[in-house]
């Protein structure tokens, strides 16, 4: 049974903190890593993809790979109280035509305080 | 910003009756997709779709699911005959293919709720 896993929380920081979200997974062959953000209610919305061990920065948000660790995280810096809201790891095994084949973690649910 | 359109929104139908949930993926998308998420659970895979023919599909979507390209435009998801368990909010979503793969980086529309009573 291949699974994401997260902590389901609540994360709670302060305005201008930076925080910090976990997952991992059990498939050795997955490939590529994504984060959604999802707010009560409403669909998932892309966040950042990564596909190679290391490091990758998009504005405030950086996401972290280590395969050999099978792990990977989110981490938001400066946070906003807007950023409030569910935070979804999903993974993709990539291989044999399983493409978008994502499997969700249940979600972080982070609380900015003001 | 081109986006993913799903309608209805919300539709409540009696248990047996079939629906038809539809969506309009980006228009340079090629792969679509149906996830769907029960009311406090994980977003789950049902269905991909490439080239007029499902490529994937999960345990989930067994016999009484069907998913169809009618036109150019329109993806849809037909549940033949509803049960209680079927009451979640189904997520249609595109994604882009480049020259060498499908990027993975899945866009959602905004969901359907249904409701079986």
């Amino acid at each position: 049974q291949k699974e994401v896993e997260q902590n389901s929380g609540p994360l709670s920081v302060p305005e201008g903190a930076i925080a910090s979200l976990n997952c991992t997974y059990s498939d050795r062959v997955s490939q590529s890593f994504f984060w959604y953000r999802q707010y009560s209610g409403k669909s998932p919305e892309l966040i950042m993809s990564i596909y190679s061990n290391g490091d990758k920065e998009d504005g405030r948000f950086t996401a972290q790979l280590n395969k050999a660790s099978q792990y990977v995280s989110l981490l938001i810096r400066d946070s906003q109280p807007s950023d409030s809201a569910t935070y979804l790891c999903a993974v993709n095994l990539d291989y044999g035509g399983s493409q978008g084949n994502l499997i969700f973690g249940k979600g972080t649910k982070l609380s900015v305080k003001p | 910003e081109p986006e993913v359109t799903q309608t209805p929104s919300h539709q409540v139908t009696q248990m047996g009756q079939e629906v038809i949930l539809r969506c309009v993926p980006i228009s340079n998308h090629l792969y679509f997709y149906w996830y769907r998420q029960i009311l406090g659970q994980k977003v789950e895979f049902l269905v991909s779709f490439y080239n007029n023919e499902i490529s994937e599909k999960s345990e989930i979507f067994d016999d009484q699911f069907s998913v169809e390209r009618p036109d150019g435009s329109n993806f849809t998801l037909k549940i033949r005959s509803t049960k209680l368990e079927d009451s979640a909010m189904y997520f249609c979503a595109s994604s882009e293919v480049t020259a060498t793969a499908n990027t993975g980086e899945l866009f959602f529309g905004e969901g359907s709720r249904l409701t079986v009573l």
